[in-house]
C-alpha cells in the first residue's frame, strides 16, 4: 500500500514562530487532508489538498501531487497550535476516501 | 450542531468480553468509519461503511464487528476482546456529495483498555 513519511517527527517552537511540515507519499494521491490533534485527542481537519494551496488565516497548505509531497506552513505560532499534525492520503486507484495516515508531527509551542 | 458522537467516553473491559462501541452523526453523511490510533502505528483503518447495509474491511478488521442499520448509526463490536485491541477508537464520516471536498470528520474518541 502506499507509504506516507511526515517531517520533522517532533519540532519545538516559541511562540511566534513560523515553521512547515512536511508530508512525503509514495503513490499518486486524488485526496490529501491534513489534520490537528489538540491535547485533548480531538482531531480537527485542517485542509482537504490533493492539489495547490489553500490559506485558513495563520495556516496555509501546499500540495504537489506530481512530485508527491504537501507542505502544511504555520506562521506566528500560538500555544494553542500545540499537538500531533497528521498527514493522510487517498489513493487515485479507485477508493480515495480511505485514507492512509502518516505517524504525524508531534509540534510544542512554548509561550 | 451534534455533528459526530461516540459513545462511552472511556471503557475498562476485561479479555474475553463482547464490547459495543457507538458511533453517531447527525449530518446525514454516506461514508462512516472506524480507525483506531495506537503509539507507533498512528491511526489505522478498522471497517468502514459507504451506506446503509454496505460495509468493508479496512486495514486491521480481524477480532471486529461491524453494521449499519441505519445510516446515521455505525456501531463497532469486539466480540471477544483482547489485551491487543487496547486502543484509542475513532469514528468518522464525510459526505460523497462533492467531489471537491472530501473533508473527513472525526468523533471525539473512546479510550479502550481490555485488562
Amino acid at each position: 500500500g502506499i507509504q506516507v513519511e511526515q517531517s520533522p517527527p517532533d519540532l519545538i517552537l516559541q511562540e511566534g514562530a513560523n515553521s512547515t511540515l512536511r508530508c512525503n507519499f509514495s503513490d499518486s494521491v486524488n485526496n490529501l487532508q491534513w489534520f490537528h490533534q489538540n491535547p485533548w485527542g480531538q482531531l480537527i481537519n485542517l485542509f482537504y489538498i490533493p492539489s495547490g494551496t489553500k490559506q485558513n488565516g495563520r495556516l496555509s497548505a501546499t500540495t504537489v501531487a506530481t512530485e508527491r509531497y504537501s507542505l502544511l506552513y504555520i506562521s506566528s505560532s500560538q500555544t494553542t497550535d500545540s499537538g500531533v499534525y497528521f498527514c493522510a492520503v487517498g489513493t487515485s486507484g479507485g477508493s480515495n476516501y480511505k485514507l492512509t495516515f502518516g505517524k504525524g508531527t508531534l509540534l510544542t509551542v512554548n509561550p | 450542531d451534534a455533528g459526530i458522537t461516540q459513545s462511552p467516553r472511556y471503557k475498562i473491559t476485561e479479555t474475553g468480553r463482547q464490547v459495543t462501541l457507538m458511533c453517531h452523526q447527525t449530518w446525514s453523511h454516506s461514508y462512516m468509519f472506524w480507525y483506531r490510533q495506537d503509539l507507533g502505528h498512528g491511526l489505522r483503518l478498522i471497517y468502514y461503511s459507504a451506506a446503509a447495509d454496505i460495509t468493508d474491511k479496512g486495514e486491521v478488521p480481524d477480532g471486529y464487528v461491524v453494521s449499519r442499520s441505519k445510516t446515521e448509526n455505525f456501531p463497532l463490536t469486539l466480540e471477544s476482546a483482547t489485551r491487543s485491541q487496547t486502543s484509542v477508537y475513532f469514528c468518522a464520516s464525510k459526505s460523497m456529495s462533492s467531489p471537491t471536498n472530501e473533508k473527513l470528520f472525526f468523533g471525539s474518541g473512546t479510550q479502550l483498555s481490555v485488562l
